[in-house]
């Protein structure tokens, strides 16, 4: 079955603080990755995607993920965090198993909070 | 570019009313859009997925019925919560992709709360 495990319910960093938040999916075919970030009673914004060629994606914000296939595993990193990252973190895979469309299927979230 | 609305932000209505909510690509042409719902600190749940001009595919254990949607042209679609009840309150929130196999964009998302 197609699934996507973000282990990590809540992180709280410190600003400057390096962040990594965990992603782990289970998909039946070539997967489709992404970041999303959605901030308090607002819609998704897209940090970045992965379809295929390099495994490290740049994305905006200084935001930056890492796909390993072994591990399938698509952790989002930042190097230095500001109080403005602190929001809801999304993963999502998707892909064309079984159909057509580019459906996805969305992690649980991981609520960041930024310490000043 | 790729920039979604939505419209209404927020809606209360009275429980048996019928709500529309509309979901817009203002710069693209969206091929395919897709509506979700996202219950309170839980992740986004796909309600169905439309593409112009034909009918909505549905999600196992969405009722057709209940949630209509119209997908009547490359920058409009549209869901319909009929005969609401408060169960149905939630925040609903659309995408759009240019093509099938393209990257989603997300609306802002729509608050409906049935009294």
């Amino acid at each position: 079955a197609q699934s996507v495990t973000q282990p990590d319910i809540h992180i709280t960093v410190s600003e400057g603080a390096s962040l990594e938040l965990r992603c782990n999916y289970s998909y039946g075919a070539t997967p489709y990755l992404f970041w999303y970030v959605q901030s308090p009673g607002q819609g998704l914004q897209l940090l970045l995607k992965y379809f295929s060629g390099d495994t490290l994606v740049q994305g905006i914000k200084g935001f930056e993920a890492e796909f390993k296939r072994s591990q399938s595993s698509f952790n989002l990193r930042k190097p230095s965090v500001h109080w403005s990252d602190a929001a809801e973190y999304f993963c999502a895979v998707g892909g064309f198993y079984g159909g057509a469309t580019n459906k996805l299927i969305f992690g649980t979230g991981t609520l960041l909070a930024v310490q000043p | 570019g790729a920039v979604v609305s939505q419209h209404p932000s927020w809606v209360i209505c009275k429980s048996g009313t019928s709500v529309k909510i509309e979901c817009r690509s203002l710069d693209f042409q969206a091929t395919t859009m897709f509506w979700y719902r996202q219950f309170p600190k839980q992740s986004l749940m796909l309600m169905a997925t439309s593409n112009e001009g034909s009918k909505a595919t549905y999600e196992q254990g969405v009722e057709k019925d209940k949630f209509l949607i119209n997908h009547a042209s490359l920058t409009l679609s549209t869901l319909t919560v009929t005969s609401a009840h408060p169960e149905d309150s939630s925040f609903y929130i659309c995408s759009a992709s240019r093509d099938r196999r393209e990257t989603q964009y997300f609306g802002p998302g729509t608050r409906l709360l049935v009294l």
